[in-house]
């Protein structure tokens, strides 16, 4: 079975230009996440849906930040004017609604802001 | 929104050693807690779970769960190198979202 597929694996960018993350879930998951792990960090929650509905998007740092997932599958996280504070790794993980299943996790993009 | 405190942030044993990591939850309503792994470059994986009070052996991995205390801990014995990574716990209210520690570095010395 294909595990939660992100792309790109790596970004560059200077501060002011947009970037947009890609995450293809696991087939069925109806839960989807994106996390943010600063280096030597814990994942921290940026918004997750269920299906197609935004959840909880609380946590999302400003109004910088967007994530749609508009079919209920795929699913991307847009940053525009990016800041150097915005350095890190993104995660997308994927999971069934039900307290056994653990979310499971892509290996992440990680981003530069010069 | 859940606070989840580590410790301790690095931890170094030799090989063949025991390695103890300890995480509180500051959320009551967390029911469901999670020990998952992440070596470098890599997202991080699940690596077991425990819902109910007391221990729980997975090979050379015994979580322990005291929710009075909101209290896990993970012990890995006979430690590897390959154990060497970064550890996160991770507590799910209401099976919901996880909230994840800030993580212990745990390296295994030949």
């Amino acid at each position: 079975e294909a595990g939660v597929t992100q792309s790109p694996r790596y970004a560059v960018l200077q501060e002011g230009q947009a970037v947009s993350f890609w995450c293809d879930p696991i087939s069925g998951h109806d839960t989807l996440y994106w996390y943010q792990q600063p280096r030597d960090q814990g994942p921290q929650l940026l918004v997750y849906f269920r299906d197609e509905a935004v959840i909880d998007n609380s946590q999302l740092p400003s109004d910088r930040f967007s994530a749609v997932r508009p079919k209920g599958t795929n699913s991307t996280l847009k940053i525009q004017s990016a800041k150097q504070g915005d350095t890190a790794t993104y995660l997308c993980a994927s999971s069934f609604l039900q307290p056994n299943q653990a979310p499971l996790f892509g290996e992440g993009t990680r981003l530069s802001v010069l | 929104q859940q606070k989840v405190q580590q410790s301790p942030e690095s931890l170094i044993v030799p090989e063949g050693g025991m390695a103890s990591l300890n995480c509180t939850f500051s959320d009551r309503n967390s029911q469901y807690f999670w020990w998952y792994r992440q070596h470098s470059g890599e997202g991080p994986k699940a690596l077991m779970s425990i819902f109910s009070n007391g221990d729980k052996k997975e090979g050379r991995f015994t979580a322990h769960l005291n929710k009075a205390s909101l209290y896990v801990s993970l012990h890995i014995k006979d430690s590897q190198p390959s154990d060497s990574a970064l550890y996160f716990c991770a507590g799910m209210p209401n099976y919901n979202v996880l909230y994840f520690g800030s993580g212990t570095k745990l390296t295994v010395e030949p």
